[in-house]
């Protein structure tokens, strides 16, 4: 399976701040690269698919960007309702697999 | 709107069984494949297993789980099933249902979930 490493596993930012959140994979996946927001006792969404393609509703301050074992998640502008946990994942080979999570808190 | 909203979890010895049911709303459940993924604390996302939607039924699962879940589709009720059997307290998780696009390159990413539904293995 595809080991998927995220970091930082957490952090603390304050409203306005751009918070950057990296993801490396244990082999080349091409731009086979997705990224998930979830918070407790909602549905998660899909934030981000094919690594940098912005999934429609998504607010512009999210953007991302990488290729190969690289990538990485922005989100400029930090807002409150950004506070979540965010994961990684492969999908360029079965088991698609996912990274640990980065959990982000806005002060 | 779009939803999948899932049901049956709760709580079951080890060995027992469990069947989870997810439906859809709001859009052509046919017209997509499905997929189960699960969320611990300790092993955080684990994809369990895929059901294809238009064509020819393909079907895969996590290793973790193959000979013991079974994943099935009713397209009339547009709804998604997970079979559980043999259940062991390591499968405690919340269980998500998850609807997967495949674009034009095969790429694929899971752009619907539901809010999952819990299930307990315990004594």
């Amino acid at each position: 399976d595809i080991q998927m490493t995220q970091s930082p596993s957490s952090l603390s930012a304050s409203v306005g701040d751009r918070v950057t959140i990296t993801c490396r994979a244990g082999q080349n996946i091409g731009i086979s690269l997705n990224w998930y927001q979830f918070k407790p006792g909602k549905a998660p969404t899909l934030l981000i698919y094919a690594a940098s393609t912005v999934q429609s509703g998504v607010p512009i301050r999210f953007s991302a960007s990488g290729s190969g074992t690289q990538f990485t998640l922005t989100i400029a502008n930090l807002q409150p309702e950004d506070s979540a946990s965010y994961f990684c994942q492969q999908s360029y080979r079965t088991p698609n697999t996912f990274g640990q999570g980065t959990k982000v808190e806005t002060k | 709107e779009i939803h999948l909203v899932e049901s049956g979890g709760g709580q079951v010895q080890p060995g027992g069984s469990l069947r989870l049911s997810c439906t859809g709303s709001g859009f052509v459940f046919a017209g997509y494949s499905m997929n189960w993924v699960r969320q611990t604390p300790g092993k955080g996302l684990e994809w369990l297993s895929y059901i294809s939607g238009p064509g020819s039924p393909s079907i895969y699962y996590a290793n973790s789980v193959k000979g013991r879940f079974t994943i099935s589709r009713d397209n009339s009720r547009s709804s998604l099933f997970l079979q559980m059997d043999s259940l062991r307290v390591e499968d405690t998780a919340l269980y998500y249902c998850v609807r997967e696009v495949l674009t034009a390159t095969n790429e694929y990413y899971f752009d619907l979930w539901g809010q999952g539904t819990l299930v307990t293995v315990s004594a």
